[in-house]
């Protein structure tokens, strides 16, 4: 199947940083989409993007769409306590929704 | 109260037993899906519905089956439950023809915690 590598896999800051991820497939997506998914609960969308080139900001979040449409990276600025948890990226080709391994954010007190 | 709802949340069961997941909704989408996650792999897709009766295999349906006799319904059935299917398991939704710009924008359940003795 088509695989996503997202990176990091995990983040160590300090609340107030500014947060980078990403993903990159070896295929081409029609959409990303990036989620964040908090212990015991299911993950819950963050932000849509839906053209290559796309910048979409959420809040203190931005996420781009690539222009090769092969990757995409999610910003968080000025990170907070409730920040912390796993960021999943996810794009859609051939009718499904693929998802990256994760991101697990942790904040340092 | 929640758009989609999984039971049971949390359920421990032995070898070779028959377990069934349900999902419900209630926003109106035609497409459902069922995810399994493991720690370090993400969540990979089982099977998959874009209407009642429809059903197609995704990544992992070896071992799975899949019912879906009503719009707001899709179950997720494991047959003879082995150790290996132990995992988090997630439905979600999605309205490919809706308000989401037509694409697969998904909304997920609150996931089911299955262990297998």
């Amino acid at each position: 199947g088509q695989q996503l590598n997202q990176s990091p896999q995990s983040m160590f800051i300090q609340e107030g940083e500014d947060v980078s991820m990403n993903c990159t497939s070896s295929s081409i997506f029609n959409t990303w989409l990036w989620y964040k998914q908090d212990p015991g609960e299911g993950p819950v969308l963050l932000i849509a993007l839906y053209k290559a080139g796309e910048l979409t900001s959420n809040g203190r979040l931005t996420a781009q769409f690539g222009i090769t449409r092969k990757d995409s990276f999610l910003n968080i600025s000025a990170s907070i306590p409730s920040d912390v948890g796993i960021y999943f990226c996810s794009g859609f080709g051939n009718e499904k929704l693929t998802f990256g391994t994760g991101t697990r954010l942790t904040i340092i007190p | 109260d929640a758009d989609v709802t999984q039971t049971p949340r949390n359920r421990i069961t032995k070898t070779g037993k028959r377990i069934m997941l349900e999902c419900s909704q209630t926003k109106g989408h035609d497409r459902m899906y069922w995810y399994r996650q493991d720690p370090g792999l993400g969540l990979r897709l089982i099977y998959y519905s874009f209407d009642v009766k429809d059903i197609n295999k995704g990544e992992i349906s070896d071992g799975y089956s899949v019912s879906r006799q009503a719009q707001a319904k899709f179950s997720l059935s494991l047959e003879s439950a082995i150790p290996n299917q132990t995992a988090l398991y997630f439905c979600a939704t999605s309205d490919l023809y809706g308000r989401d710009k037509g694409t697969d924008t998904q909304y997920f359940g609150p996931g089911t915690r299955l262990t297998v003795l």
